[in-house]
């Protein structure tokens, strides 16, 4: 199987901007989350998505929000960009809604300049 | 809230000498932890999670509740064990919400 796989990996936006990231989990997976990877912050979790339901959010403001497909793709959308906003953006599957390993992609550099 | 902390950024050993990561966590109710691990230039997967009880390269993690600790030890490091190493935590009814520690390089030297 394929694993979970995100476009575009690298992209540079500038301030002010909006952007739209997309992830294709592992065929079968109907759950998608998402999460932010920064030196200064680490790993937070942004949202998670099953069945095309949002099931929980982290603490980010409203400029990022995110969809699940019927096919249970997703993307994620970042308004109004800020400088605070580079980061490694990292989407995760797992076939079930609980109890199962958790997979990851390999992340989309955003860099806001 | 839910809090994980690894103490160390950075821990060098030497190639055979035994290995602890330190995790240490916070949480009101019962957990489930996960050592994730990211190779150079690879992309971040799980390498055990406490529920399993088991063995996963020769690394183990053992929860202890009284302590809120879920350390991960190896008895003899090996050169392929330098990566970076992520403590996680999920609670009932969040289970694809991970919160995670800042990490520790394992550097494994000759």
């Amino acid at each position: 199987k394929a694993g979970v796989t995100q476009t575009p990996r690298y992209l540079i936006k500038t301030r002010g901007q909006q952007v739209t990231l997309s992830c294709s989990p592992i065929s079968g997976h109907r759950s998608v989350s998402w999460y932010q990877q920064t030196p200064g912050q680490g790993l937070q979790f942004l949202f998670e998505y099953f069945s095309e339901t949002q099931r929980n959010k982290g603490n980010f403001p409203g400029r990022f929000s995110g969809r699940q497909f019927s096919n249970s793709r997703s993307e994620m959308n970042v308004s109004t960009l800020e400088l605070g906003d580079s980061a490694l953006y990292l989407c995760a599957s797992r076939e079930g809604a609980v109890g199962n390993t958790i997979y990851f992609g390999e992340g989309s550099w955003l860099t806001v300049v | 809230a839910q809090r994980v902390t690894q103490p160390e950024k950075l821990l060098s050993v030497f190639k055979g000498a035994p290995v602890e990561l330190k995790c240490n966590y916070s949480y009101s109710g019962s957990p489930e932890l996960f050592w994730y691990v990211q190779y150079s230039r690879q992309r971040l997967q799980l390498l055990l999670r406490h529920i399993s009880r088991e063995s996963i390269k020769g690394f183990t993690a053992d929860l202890n509740k009284g302590e809120t600790s879920f350390h991960l030890k190896k008895p003899f490091a090996q050169e392929e064990d330098s990566a970076m190493y992520y403590c996680a935590l999920t609670g009932s009814g969040t289970a694809s919400k991970l919160t995670f520690g800042t990490g520790t390089r394992l550097q494994v030297t000759l």
